[in-house]
């Protein structure tokens, strides 16, 4: 089973500011097969980015995907109000599914 | 637009079956992959499995024991039944359609379902 580890666990930023969201695999990920989501609370994850780097349908430009191998970054070039969420990561690989345990994103 | 409604027991007793179903709407059942992922405080976001329109299937290894996954493609539903519930087993279920890339582009609001006696 491929492992995601997020970090930071949780990071305290302003509107305005940049954000840097890693997420770390076990073992190599085919950068076909990793996505990224958004979940604010009571509500289900939203998918931000599939393929490692590609924004799924009307997700803004300022949500972007890199990485490839074992370490990937989802960054959020000036982040607004409504982005103050939980970010996690996603890999399929070997015939199954895996989740990071997520990012909090705070309001300083 | 596709939409995704989870619908199924909120309470389920500790031994018990729990089953939920997944109605499709805005889009037919007869493509793509459909999944199962619960949340639970403890545990994250956990895949259980998935199901094509062909009713093939393919099921986390730390369930497939106790999990059974559905097609219905005449009602545009799949279902989930997981076996031998335990308190372990409470979590937001959440039923989802797997895009090409093997994302998650579109979710269920999701169900609360608690295992308790």
């Amino acid at each position: 089973e491929v492992v995601l580890t997020q970090s930071p666990g949780t990071v305290s930023l302003s509107p305005g500011e940049r954000a840097t969201l890693s997420c770390r695999a076990s073992q190599s990920v085919n950068t076909k097969y990793l996505s990224w989501y958004q979940q604010k609370p009571g509500q289900a994850p939203r998918l931000l980015i599939h393929g490692a780097s590609s924004r799924a349908t009307g997700i803004p430009d300022r949500f972007s995907g890199s990485g490839s191998g074992t370490d990937f970054t989802l960054t959020i070039s000036r982040l607004e109000p409504e982005d103050f969420a939980v970010y996690y990561c996603q890999q399929y690989g070997s015939s199954r599914y895996t989740f990071g345990q997520g990012t909090k994103l705070d309001i300083k | 637009q596709m939409q995704l409604q989870e619908s199924g027991p909120g309470l389920v007793r500790p031994s018990e079956t729990l089953s939920l179903t997944c109605t499709v709407s805005g889009g037919s059942i007869s493509s793509y992959f459909w999944s199962w992922i619960r949340q639970s405080p403890g545990e994250g976001l956990e895949w259980i499995g998935y199901i094509y329109h062909t009713g093939n299937t393919n099921y986390n290894p730390s369930l497939k024991s106790r999990v059974t996954i559905s097609i219905d493609t005449s009602k545009n539903q799949f279902s989930l039944k997981l076996r031998s519930v335990t308190a372990a087993d409470t979590a937001v279920y959440y039923c989802a359609k797997v895009m090409l890339g093997d994302a998650f582009d579109i979710w269920g609001q999701g169900t609360i379902v608690t295992v308790s006696s």
